[in-house]
């Protein structure tokens, strides 16, 4: 199974609401990134938090990362249309220099 | 920089064809990794290199797929012979220090094998 698995599997909002965005994952990581994928295009890092962290913040995007409970969340704030998109978390294991990524979450803003 | 190419971007072929798969990565970058992703599989690491060295094959699905790196700016992806459950977007994606690491992406190659 996914090492990580994102909840819920798809969002539909309103512009200008916020967005949350769940990843759990199952064994111990030296970090934890999300990434972005629009329709048909590859992916796009966001954002990248440590372990040893417990919140970081990049623009309207705020992650926080739980790892007593193997999780971590991303909430974009104020969202936009353009926003649209599947969400993606990776966690790195530090299993060999190579990220496992989640199952993603599809995001829909309507205007 | 332009970063990470691919090429084709779209590839129909008939079952039993070879496909080769091309990446260039960002200059400079030491880790290129190669994925596949599928409504059913999601995304699956397939193979990665370490400074043209391949490090860690271990998702590659069978022997039809083969992954070279003979310099530091190139790198295919080679299925012989293809088959429909093969169908899918393949990525390459470049990395400076590892996986650990951001990843850049290239736009994809969509292989569709009938």
């Amino acid at each position: 199974s996914q090492q990580g698995e994102e909840d819920p599997q798809a969002l539909s909002i309103q512009e200008g609401e916020n967005a949350t965005m769940n990843c759990s994952y199952k064994t111990s990581i030296n970090n934890l990134q999300w990434y972005r994928q629009n329709s048909g295009r590859g992916l796009v890092h966001l954002i990248l938090i440590r372990s040893n962290e417990r919140e970081k913040h990049s623009g309207r995007l705020r992650v926080t990362l739980d790892t007593s409970k193997k999780s971590s969340s991303l909430l974009i704030t104020a969202s936009r249309a353009a926003d649209t998109a599947s969400y993606f978390c990776a966690t790195d294991t530090g299993g060999g220099n190579k990220l496992t990524f989640g199952t993603g979450t599809q995001l829909k803003v309507e205007l | 920089d332009a970063g990470v190419i691919q090429s084709p971007r779209h590839e129909v072929t008939e079952m039993g064809q070879e496909v080769t798969l091309r990446c260039k990565p960002i200059s400079g970058h030491d880790y290129l990794f190669w994925y596949r992703q599928t409504m059913m599989r999601g995304l699956e690491l397939l193979i990665y290199f370490n400074n043209n060295v391949p490090i860690d094959d271990s998702g590659m699905p069978e022997d039809r797929f083969s992954a070279k790196m003979p310099n530091a700016s190139f790198s295919t992806l080679k299925i012989q012979p293809s088959e429909p459950r093969d169908s899918a977007v393949y990525f390459c994606a470049s990395s400076l220090y590892g996986g650990g690491y951001e990843q850049y992406f290239g736009p994809g190659t969509r292989l569709t094998v009938t």
